[in-house]
């Protein structure tokens, strides 16, 4: 079984400074997918980022991007020019490709981000 | 379009009783799947359906079970409530879970389930 690892309960960054969530996971599996997923007071999950395991390349969206180690199998985010609403719980979810248990995401326990203005 | 959208928000119900809580799908997505969320065990997998068949389940007691209809609405009913069923009931909904363009899990804004 796969299994996410998020070091961090909490974390805290100034308004447009740089922070990077840590997120390790598990698995022997060669071929799945990451993601990060933020949940804000509102409790709705949305989709931050996605990185395919078969992709060297780092995955980036605006000012969200990831370092991802596959032989080290870590994968975090980091968040540029930090902004007030990016304050919320971050998920890393693991999800195989697969067949079998490929439908589910595994998902750490998350990292409550602090964005002091 | 329209979000994933989960009625009631919000639940109360007393132990021993059964509930039942809704998923609509995004339009065009024949997956969805339920989670679990507690402060203490995080996010946990429940079940998955795709074409009104499960195809995933997590390791939850058989008291949780779950449907879905012909036009991809999900239902999820838990019987005999526990003091420990209390938690937020997450649904997403994909496309149907297989290539790269259809991995998205969209999330409903979720079912705050209490039990006194």
């Amino acid at each position: 079984a796969q299994t996410v690892t998020q070091s961090q309960p909490e974390m805290s960054v100034q308004e447009a400074e740089t922070v990077t969530l840590s997120c390790t996971y598990d698995t022997s599996e060669s071929d799945y997918y990451l993601f990060w997923y933020k949940q804000p007071p509102s409790r709705q999950m949305i989709l931050v980022i996605r990185q395919e395991a078969y992709k060297q390349q780092n995955a980036t969206e605006n000012r969200f991007s990831v370092n991802f180690q596959k032989a080290a199998k870590s994968f975090s985010l980091k968040i540029s020019d930090s902004q007030l609403g990016d304050a919320a719980m971050y998920f890393c979810a693991y999800r195989s490709r697969g067949g079998g248990s490929n439908y589910k995401l595994t998902f750490g326990k998350g990292t409550l981000l602090t964005v002091n203005p | 379009k329209a979000g994933v959208t989960q009625t009631p928000r919000y639940l109360i119900k007393t132990r021993g009783q059964q509930v039942t809580l809704s998923c609509s799908p995004i339009s065009g997505h024949r997956s969805v799947s339920w989670y679990q969320q507690t402060p203490g065990q995080g996010l946990q997998f429940l079940f998955e359906y795709f074409s009104e068949t499960q195809r995933n389940k997590g390791n939850f007691p058989g008291r949780f079970s779950g449907r879905q209809f012909s036009n991809s609405r999900s239902e999820m009913n838990v019987s005999t409530l526990e003091l420990g069923d209390s938690a937020l009931y997450l649904c997403a909904s994909s496309k149907d879970g297989r290539g790269t363009s259809n991995t998205e899990a969209f999330f409903g804004q979720g079912t705050r389930l209490t039990v006194v």
